[in-house]
């Protein structure tokens, strides 16, 4: 089993719509959780933490189910402009040490 | 969040040869992050790089073919030695901070 695993799509949806992204990880010891934006032929950029009691960023949602030992994604209200790769970052062992998912490619379609 | 300065952003070299590319930080930062990201994949940890160390490799990579120097807090170097085709990939460097991973802008490196 891979320490981290997305779906990796791509989700085509139009405009407004809501989409959701899971994740799983292995090590249930993992203490730090990420969604990562990366356009295409641009570095990575942090979207949100995930914190155990969920959190919320505007149009954003993370959530974190520590039995189950995945977290999610939720857009609302979906723009053009959320069009990229969404990578889930999971703290996999000490000293900060991270893994990523393969990433799951949107396209909001107009 | 800290900011990093990556260069080259995209170098085409030859096999056999070598390639360093730098990651600058503008903060002082314990450890930095080196990353491999291959053409359609996620990225895969190359190595962590602290100060006045050696560099951690994780499995799959070792110091002849990538090392790596951290001759400070804020500057770190990733060496490609030897590269052939299947080295065609982005190299990424990164550090974490209060908020999470920054990441330099890249190097995409074609080897021909």
């Amino acid at each position: 089993r891979k320490e981290v695993e997305q779906d990796p799509g791509p989700f085509n949806v139009p405009e407004g719509a809501t989409v959701a992204f899971n994740c799983t990880y292995s090590n249930s010891a993992s203490q730090s959780f990420f969604w990562y934006r990366q356009d295409c032929r641009k570095e990575p950029k942090l979207l949100m933490s995930v914190y155990s009691s969920g959190n919320e960023d505007g149009r954003f949602t993370a959530q974190l189910n520590r039995a189950s030992q995945y977290i999610s994604l939720l857009i609302r209200d979906s723009k053009l402009s959320d069009s990229a790769t969404y990578l889930c970052v999971v703290n996999t062992g000490g000293y900060q040490k991270v893994t990523f998912g393969t990433g799951t490619k949107l396209q909001v379609i107009p | 969040s800290a900011v990093i300065s990556q260069k080259p952003s995209r170098d085409i070299c030859q096999r056999g040869t070598s390639l360093t590319i730098q990651c600058q930080v503008d903060s002082q930062v314990t450890m930095m992050f080196w990353y491999r990201q291959q053409p359609g994949q996620s990225l895969t940890l190359i190595a962590t790089a602290n100060q006045g160390s050696e560099a951690t490799y994780e499995s799959g990579f070792v110091i002849d073919k990538f090392p790596i120097s951290r001759p400070n807090l804020t500057f770190s170097t990733l060496t490609v030695s030897n590269m052939s085709p299947e080295d065609s990939s982005i190299y990424l460097c990164s550090v974490k901070g209060s908020g999470g991973y920054t990441f330099g802008s890249g190097t995409r490196l074609t080897v021909v």
